[in-house]
């Protein structure tokens, strides 16, 4: 079936620029995650989602991160006034519930200019 | 704090040989243990995973890996490597269960011909 589907796969802005990213979870998969992955690095979480509900939002980094995910499937993670350190990776993730392995996505790559 | 750690940044071996991934966490309890594997531009690969139970586990592409409690440890290894098995691999943790899930710095892989 359908994997994980972000867009875009990448994605350049301006200093002071908003984005929104995109992704699709497997269909059925009750829990969706956000991380932000460095490069060089491990990815790091930054929210969760159980249907509609955003249950842990922990590692959004700033207040200019803002996750959403209206009816319980596809979700959006916008970042307002996009700074150079946002530039990264961001992958989403899925799983069927809480309980069972993850499944990610290709991931958005972002540069800020 | 809690913690995962991969000592290895990065490992060469030869086509043929045998290999073994470091992965230490620090945590309180006994943790859920996942290895994934991310080639470039992709996003994450689940290669196994424990929850419970026998602490040795097999995975997909011939990697299995030993849950060690004595010495938080869950390394990944590989009897004999193929030149696919080249990418980044990285050892994650989850507490309770996978809706926090903590990522290593991971480990590049580099195969010999």
């Amino acid at each position: 079936g359908a994997g994980v589907s972000q867009s875009p796969r990448y994605k350049v802005a301006k200093r002071g620029q908003d984005v929104a990213l995109r992704c699709d979870p497997i269909s059925g998969h009750v829990s969706l995650f956000w991380y932000q992955q460095a490069l060089g690095q491990g990815p790091e979480f930054l929210t969760y989602f159980q249907n509609e509900a955003q249950l842990d939002k922990s590692g959004l980094p700033s207040d200019r991160f803002f996750a959403e995910r209206p009816e319980g499937s596809v979700s959006t993670l916008k970042i307002q006034r996009t700074q150079q350190e946002d530039s990264a990776v961001y992958l989403c993730a899925s799983s069927l519930n809480g309980k069972y392995e993850q499944y990610f996505g290709p991931g958005t790559r972002l540069t800020v200019t | 704090a809690q913690s995962v750690t991969q000592p290895d940044i990065h490992i060469t071996v030869s086509e043929g040989a045998s290999l073994e991934l470091r992965c230490n966490y620090s945590y309180g309890a006994t943790p859920y243990l996942f290895w994934y594997v991310q080639s470039p531009g992709q996003g994450l690969q689940l290669l196994l995973k424990y929850f419970s139970g026998d602490t040795l586990v097999q995975g997909i592409k011939g990697f299995e890996a030993e849950f060690k409690r004595s010495q938080s440890s869950f390394n990944l290894r590989k009897p004999s490597v193929h030149w696919s098995d080249a990418a980044e691999y990285f050892c994650a943790v989850g507490l309770y269960n996978n809706n926090d899930m903590r990522f290593g710095a991971g480990t590049r892989l580099t195969v010999k011909p």
